[in-house]
């Protein structure tokens, strides 16, 4: 009955590979988000969707693609991984009455990516 | 720039001590400021904010936002040491597609 779910955990690749996390969300939310979260602990925005629409789109490489096919997926693709992508990412989703307001993120347990 | 800056870092106590984490912020438009725990995975859900002077509490943690001197403290009484992780604050912002700004966290770490 997990809330938001994100695989795999772990991924370890090499330079110049692609690779894909894939995000999902059962609690009916309208939004989700890629966050980076790096060796400092700084948790950093990448991406937002709205019911399947690009709402957020900060200044990331674009090697970096997200995609939604549902409003209750997200999954981000990686091209020509490189070793400053190394770092942890969270998905999270957020119930959003308004795009006025705030309302809390619920996040996935993260996927620790390792590029040597 | 909006940022967000918590402290200390980082903070050992011990089981029984009481802490306050602190949560200072320079954002335009500020909307709300929330807490955060994350042990090892995701980070967990404690308090939204978004009234100045209005305790939110929950057991032992509780927390108060200072809107005119743009901070915040989560204080946790009678520490045990499954307090022990990373307290992060998130700030957000009117009119922003609930787009959040972090901060570093304070790592506390509770000895028995």
């Amino acid at each position: 009955d997990t809330a938001v779910s994100q695989t795999p955990k772990y991924l370890v690749t090499q330079m110049g590979n692609d690779k894909s996390i894939k995000c999902e969300q059962n609690l009916g939310h309208d939004t989700m988000y890629w966050y980076k979260q790096d060796s400092k602990k700084f948790l950093k925005i990448m991406f937002s969707y709205n019911n399947k629409e690009l709402i957020i789109n900060e200044t990331v490489p674009n090697r970096f693609s997200p995609k939604s096919p549902d409003k209750a997926h997200l999954n981000l693709h990686i091209n020509s991984l490189e070793l400053g992508d190394s770092a942890v990412y969270f998905c999270a989703s957020s119930q959003d009455e308004s795009r006025t307001l705030n309302s809390p993120l619920h996040f996935g347990n993260g996927t620790r990516l390792t590029v040597t | 720039e909006d940022k967000v800056v918590q402290s200390p870092l980082s903070l050992v106590v011990h089981e029984g001590d009481t802490v306050t984490l602190n949560c200072s912020y320079e954002v335009t438009n500020f909307r709300s400021l929330l807490w955060y725990k994350q042990e090892k995975k995701a980070p967990t859900f404690l308090f939204m904010l978004t009234s100045s002077g209005i305790e939110k509490k929950s057991g032992r943690l509780s927390s108060i936002l200072d809107k005119k001197e743009l901070f915040s403290i989560l204080n946790i009484t009678a520490t045990q040491t499954g307090d022990s992780a990373v307290y992060l604050c998130a700030v957000g912002r009117w009119y922003n597609f609930n787009k959040f700004y972090f901060g570093s966290g304070t790592k506390l770490n509770v000895k028995p």
